[in-house]
């Protein structure tokens, strides 16, 4: 099966300080998903991203705050900008089954995840 | 419109009980399902999936789930808990959007407890 990694795996900030987080896919991929999990929280959506294409955010997310590169099928990277103590979440990537040539249509598959802790 | 709910935050059990995980979903499509378990401090692990072909989906580590589309339910189990088993466990439906991507819907999850 494919292998998604993030960088870094976790970090400590200062609060109006941005951080950038990548995640590499060792297969290409047409759709990545960037999501949020606050502490103790569920997964909510923060963006989809597509290669070529500006990403394309849910409601509450904004690119000013979360820009998203996506310059090839394998890679892509999400910056937290400016940041404060509220932003303190795991932030995970994910592709789509089919993208990695799985049978499993439709499914998610995760990244570890980036554990930001925002001082 | 879709949307999940799970029904229990914390779920406590002794090792070698069985366990039980709830879960209801609404879709206004005919939805796939998923179950997925997060250790501490790691990612997401698929644990099964359902997509019409059986009601009844065994996963990975000895866990099922019963599709119930009468009672919108899709409950997790295991015969046996083990002390590994201690977890967060979201279930998650995901059903085609305009445009025709898929993507999903989590739960707020459930804090599964496994005492010796």
């Amino acid at each position: 099966s494919a292998v998604i990694s993030q960088k870094p795996s976790r970090d400590i900030c200062q609060r109006g300080t941005s951080l950038t987080i990548q995640c590499q896919v060792d297969s290409q991929v047409t759709m990545m998903f960037w999501y949020r999990q606050q502490p103790g929280q569920s997964l909510t959506l923060i963006a989809t991203a597509n290669q070529g294409s500006e990403a394309t955010y849910e409601s509450g997310f904004v690119i000013d705050k979360f820009p998203i590169s996506r310059p090839n099928l394998t890679f892509s990277t999400l910056t937290v900008s400016n940041m404060s103590p509220e932003d303190s979440s795991i932030y995970l990537c994910s592709v789509e089954g089919t993208s990695l040539g799985m049978d499993l249509t439709d499914t998610q598959y995760f990244g570890p995840g980036t554990r930001l802790t925002v001082l | 419109a879709q949307s999940v709910t799970q029904l229990d935050s914390h779920v406590s059990v002794s090792e070698g009980t069985p366990v039980l995980l709830r879960c209801n979903y609404s879709s206004s499509y005919s939805p796939s399902l998923f179950w997925y378990v997060q250790h501490p401090n790691k990612g997401l692990q698929l644990l099964l999936k359902y997509t019409s072909a059986a009601t009844l989906v065994k996963g990975i580590n000895g866990f099922e789930a019963e599709f119930k589309k009468s009672e919108t339910s899709f409950h997790l189990t295991k015969p046996s808990a083990h002390m590994s088993d201690a977890a967060e466990y979201f279930c998650v439906v995901s059903d085609r959007a305009s445009g025709g991507s898929y993507i999903p819907t989590f739960g707020r999850g459930t804090s599964l407890i496994v005492h010796p």
